[in-house]
């Protein structure tokens, strides 16, 4: 079974830092391009980046270039995301997604003082 | 602000077939697949139809995908009350170079 788990959300000021971390289970991860894909409070889907399967390729929406970092390490089935610099419009349910057949229920990330 | 755009609400009742449209432009619909989700907030979403208007297996033949231009449709035909939740088109969009997500159409069954 396909399974996806986020952890690493928190309450963090505003400026801060967290890192993100999406174990995944009964899939050959090094296979798959992963995402993260954020709901801010009352909002609709929101993409934020896409990492290729090998890790040597990464993509970010605009509103998180320069701020976020997608990494991943595959002989640990592992997708992370480094977010700095994090603003109250980061302040969202995060999920990881296996593009796009599987998806994690969400880690909460909440910036404010 | 996304650039693809759906209506805010759909509703039917039992029975009755909705179609949700996603309208979008030459760099994302218009030359890339379409996907769609449901989804029900604070849970995990559900992927539907893959590459425009494929289904995966165990998504229900009540659910349909189509393609035509910069648009994009869903269909749910036998509208069933488990059908309400809110629904996304997302594709890949070449000027962007990223994903792109619809704005969300919540489907509501009377």
């Amino acid at each position: 079974e396909v399974q996806l788990v986020e952890s690493g959300g928190g309450l963090v000021q505003p400026g801060g830092s967290l890192r993100l971390s999406c174990a995944a289970s009964g899939f050959t991860f090094s296979n798959y391009d992963m995402s993260w894909v954020r709901q801010a409070p009352g909002k609709g889907l929101e993409w934020v980046s896409t990492i290729t399967g090998s890790g040597d390729g990464t993509f970010y929406a605009d509103p998180v270039k320069g701020r976020f970092t997608a990494s991943r390490d595959n002989s640990k089935n592992t997708l992370y995301l480094q977010m700095n610099s994090l603003r109250g419009e980061d302040t969202a349910l995060y999920h990881c997604a296996r593009n796009w057949g599987a998806w994690g229920k969400g880690t909460t990330v909440t910036v404010s003082s | 602000q996304s650039v693809l755009t759906q209506p805010p609400s759909a509703s039917g009742t039992p029975g009755q077939r909705v179609t949700i449209s996603c309208s979008g432009s030459s760099s994302n619909i218009g030359s890339n697949n379409v996907n769609w989700f449901q989804h029900l907030p604070g849970t995990a979403p559900k992927l539907l139809i893959y590459r425009s208007n494929q289904r995966p297996s165990g998504v229900p033949d009540r659910f349909s995908g189509s393609k035509s231009g910069t648009s994009a449709s869903l269909a749910i035909s036998g509208l069933q009350s488990e059908d309400e939740a809110d629904y996304y088109c997302e594709a890949w969009d070449d000027s962007l170079n990223g994903n792109v997500f619809g704005t969300g159409t919540k489907v509501t069954v009377l």
